[in-house]
């Protein structure tokens, strides 16, 4: 069966770092790319960043960029997403995501999500 | 404000057939497929279109997808309130190289 499983999640203050791991199974993880994407009740779903399937490329959402970095362990079969000077507004859902080919094609397996709150 | 514009809501009576809408711009939707992703309160998003106009396996057949120039658009048939969710759709944007989802709509079914 396959299984994305995200954990991680948490309350942390204003400015503080976290890091986010999404395991998988079922299927040959080195082979694809993975995303993570978020999901707020007042932004809808907002794609946060995606790495290739060996980790050589990696792509960021203007509003992460220089404060998340997306990246994986194919031996471990999991991805990460480490979060520094974390803000209010990237309190979220964070989903991972599979993608069905490097990382511009479509999402078709996707995690339960583990929740993020940046709150002081 | 997403780069993908849907409307916020739709509805309609069961057994109907609504559509749902997506604009875009060339970097998208003009040059790279749409995706539609369902997505029920409290749940993962489910893939529901992908390449414009196909449909994973499991999914009915009373969803279909369609995309022309710079917009898009999805649409189900025979309504149910078992539909009731929310739509989001999704593309590759070559100039932000990175995914760009719409708003997402709310649909009621009546």
């Amino acid at each position: 069966q396959v299984q994305l499983e995200e954990s991680g999640g948490g309350v942390v203050q204003p400015g503080r770092s976290l890091r986010l791991s999404c395991v998988a199974s079922g299927f040959t993880f080195s082979r694809y790319g993975i995303h993570w994407v978020r999901h707020s009740p007042g932004k809808g779903l907002e794609w946060v960043a995606v790495i290739s399937d060996e980790g050589d490329n990696t792509y960021y959402a203007d509003s992460v960029k220089g404060r998340f970095t997306i990246s994986r362990d194919n031996s471990k079969n999991t991805l990460y997403l480490h979060m520094n000077s974390l803000r209010v507004e990237d309190t979220a859902v964070y989903y991972c995501a599979k993608d069905e080919d490097v990382v511009s094609g479509y999402m078709d397996v996707w995690g339960e999500g583990t929740t993020v709150t940046v709150s002081s | 404000q997403s780069v993908l514009t849907q409307p916020p809501s739709v509805s309609e009576a069961p057994r109907q057939r609504v559509t749902i809408s997506c604009s875009g711009s060339i970097p998208n939707i003009g040059n790279n497929a749409v995706n539609w992703y369902q997505k029920f309160p409290g749940k993962a998003p489910k893939l529901l279109i992908y390449y414009d106009d196909l449909r994973p396996s499991g999914v009915s057949d009373r969803f279909s997808g369609s995309r022309s120039g710079t917009s898009a658009s999805l649409a189900i048939s025979g309504l149910r309130s078992e539909d009731e969710a929310d739509y989001f759709c999704a593309a590759w944007d070559d100039d932000l190289n990175g995914h760009v989802f719409g708003g997402g709509t709310k649909l009621t079914v009546l």
